[in-house]
Formats: C-alpha cells, structure tokens, sequence
C-alpha cells in the first residue's frame, strides 16, 4: 500500500529556532511537492523538487530530496511567526507524471514569540 | 484574475439534499481534480479528469458524480448528501508533461446538518 508519512505532525517551536520536518514515502518517485496551508486557506505550491539530491530554498524554509532514502525533508531556519501554517509533502504515484499526487497528513507547525 | 476558482465557498445544506460544486480554470491546464479534506486536514484525491476524459475515479461513493464539459470546467454534484460528507472540497489543476505539481482551487466547506 502507498504510504506517505510525515513527522512531526504537529510541531511548536519559537521565534529564532530551527527545525526539519520529514517526510518518507513508500513507493520510488523521482519527484516531490510541497506545499503550504494556512488556516481556512487553499494549498500554496512552496517547492517541487525533481531529482534525487534537489535542494531548494525560499526564505527561511530548505528543501532537499534523497530518492534512495525515500525521503524528503522541510528545514526551517530561524522561524518567525509568519511561517505558522500546515506543511504538506505530495508525490506522484505514476513516476514521471504529476497525476494523482497522494499527500501526507501534514505538519501542523507554530511558531510562538 | 484567479486562476482556479470554485463556488460556492461555503455550503451548508440538510441532510438527503443534492448539491453541486463548480470549477473553472484559466490557466490552460489540460487536467482537473477533486479532493477531500477532512477535518483532520488530511487530503484524498476524489476524481481527475485529463481533457474532459475521467482518468481517475477512486474508491468514492456513487453519490458523488463529476461532470467536465470541458478542460476548463469540473464540476461535483452530490446527491443524497449525508452527515459524513461535511469536508473542504477543493478543485485543483495542472499540466501533463510539466513539473509544477497543481493550482489549488481556495476550496468549498461542505456543511451537512
């Protein structure tokens, strides 16, 4: 069965704190989403990484991907109150195509002054 | 100008009531979708239509019916509506044969009472 799993998921931290969040799926993928829910919101494309070894970054936020591992992960730099919201990791179950992403259950994260 | 977008944004509606969903697209997209959010926030794809042609229909009551009448438009219409159908329904759609993952719809809160 396909499995995503992310951990934590729920996450508290302060201001100025660094953090990572995992993300580890079951099935081989050469390709992962993330993306990002605020309360009541839609989901907002944060990166897509592409290729084993993909970093990306935006801000305080990192995101790396180890195909081999199965793993993908969320690093948090120095958090402000801003980045409080629900992180989501997707892929897709057919390789190769962004059809049919399967989600994780999301990491519900707050950033606390 | 939104790129996807769905009405109602909140629906609330007693039980055994039928009630349909729109979605429209601007974005050229050849491909739409429909997923559930429970109150867990967790999401499960419903449906996906690849120009107007259903591709993916998963394990969903068959209440629930889409309708694309074409690439721009998917539409859910929900017949029998029972308590546990109350979700966020949200719309999204993407590009076969690239890699941006999907745009989201700002998603419609289903109430059933």
């Amino acid at each position: 069965e396909l499995k995503v799993e992310q951990n934590p998921l729920f996450l508290s931290m302060q201001e100025g704190k660094n953090y990572t969040i995992y993300c580890n799926y079951s099935t081989t993928s050469d390709r992962l989403y993330w993306y990002r829910q605020d309360p009541g919101k839609s989901l907002e494309s944060l990166f897509v990484l592409l290729s084993n070894g993909a970093v990306k970054q935006e801000g305080r936020l990192m995101a790396s991907l180890d195909t081999k591992a199965r793993l993908s992960t969320l690093h948090i730099t120095a958090a402000v109150h801003d980045l409080s919201a629900t992180y989501f990791c997707a892929f897709p179950r057919s390789g190769g195509s962004n059809y049919k992403l399967t989600f994780g259950k999301g990491t519900l994260l707050t950033v606390n002054p | 100008d939104t790129a996807v977008s769905q009405t109602p944004k909140y629906l609330v509606t007693q039980m055994g009531n039928d009630k349909s969903i729109k979605c429209e697209q601007n974005l050229g997209h050849d491909t739409m979708y429909w997923y559930k959010q429970d109150s867990k926030k967790f999401l499960k794809i419903m449906f996906s239509y690849n120009n107007k042609e259903l591709i993916i229909n998963e394990t969903v009551p068959n209440r629930f019916s889409p309708k694309s009448p074409d690439k721009a438009h998917l539409n859910l219409h929900i017949n029998s509506l029972e308590l546990g159908d109350s979700a966020v329904y949200f719309c999204a759609s993407s590009q076969e044969g690239t890699d941006y993952g999907y745009t989201f719809g700002s998603g419609t809160r289903l109430t059933v009472v």
